[in-house]
């Protein structure tokens, strides 16, 4: 069974950078076909893809946010790490982790399954 | 605006069916698969489509993708209240713009 889980702040300043954890346990982000991603969600609002790490360390970020943003993996503590920085009130979100999969080789083209997410508020 | 367009909200009785559609351009659904994802009230998104028609193993067969051309269609039969919730599409976006799109999302209402 895979499961995967955020972790990190629930409060956060303006102009503070955010880190976020995703930790999961039932894969292997080293195995070929394998990515883990990060969507956020604003309160009342629509998903919104933020970045992506392949199980080859390839990295790819919504390019609207890109300057701001860095995944990085821990393949020792089976966790992916997403950093923000300069926060502000338009990151409050809910921030989910899921893993990104395909059935045809390295074509990664769903999320599955998904963390229960983590609320954070941006807010001075 | 998201890049793929989903209708806001659509309705329909207890016992029938409903499809919501999810249009966009050649260099996201027109050349990548699409997934579907249900999100439950105050849950995570869960796959509920993907490879356009495909269901993952607990989804029941009332549930049904489709693709034509640049547009994709989610479609729900027997509907029962427990299906009302929001319903987004997903692909790529081979034009770089977003690498990955979600559409803006569709509230169903089981009246």
């Amino acid at each position: 069974q895979i499961t995967l889980k955020e972790s990190g702040p629930t409060l956060v300043k303006p102009t503070q950078t955010l880190t976020l954890t995703c930790t999961f346990s039932g894969l292997s982000l080293t195995t070929r076909g394998v990515g883990v991603g990060w969507i956020r969600q604003p309160p009342e609002k629509a998903l919104e893809w933020l970045a992506l790490i392949y199980w080859d360390d390839d990295k790819r970020y919504s390019p609207s946010l890109k300057s701001r943003l860095s995944i990085t993996r821990d393949t020792s503590k089976n966790q992916v790490v997403l950093t923000m920085t300069n926060i502000d009130a338009m990151d409050t979100a809910t921030y989910y982790c899921a893993q990104c999969r395909g059935d045809y080789g390295d074509y990664l083209d769903y999320f599955d399954p998904w963390g229960p997410g983590t609320l954070v508020t941006v807010s001075s | 605006q998201s890049v793929l367009t989903q209708p806001p909200s659509v309705s329909a009785a207890p016992g029938q069916e409903v499809t919501i559609s999810c249009s966009g351009s050649s260099s996201n659904i027109g050349s990548n698969y699409v997934s579907w994802y249900q999100q439950l009230p105050g849950t995570a998104p869960k796959l509920l489509i993907y490879d356009n028609n495909k269901r993952p193993s607990g989804i029941p067969d009332r549930f049904s993708g489709s693709k034509s051309g640049t547009s994709a269609t989610l479609g729900i039969t027997g509907l029962q209240t427990g299906d009302e919730a929001d319903y987004y599409c997903g692909t790529w976006d081979s034009s770089l713009s977003t690498p990955w799109v979600f559409g803006g999302g569709t509230k169903l209402t089981v009246l």
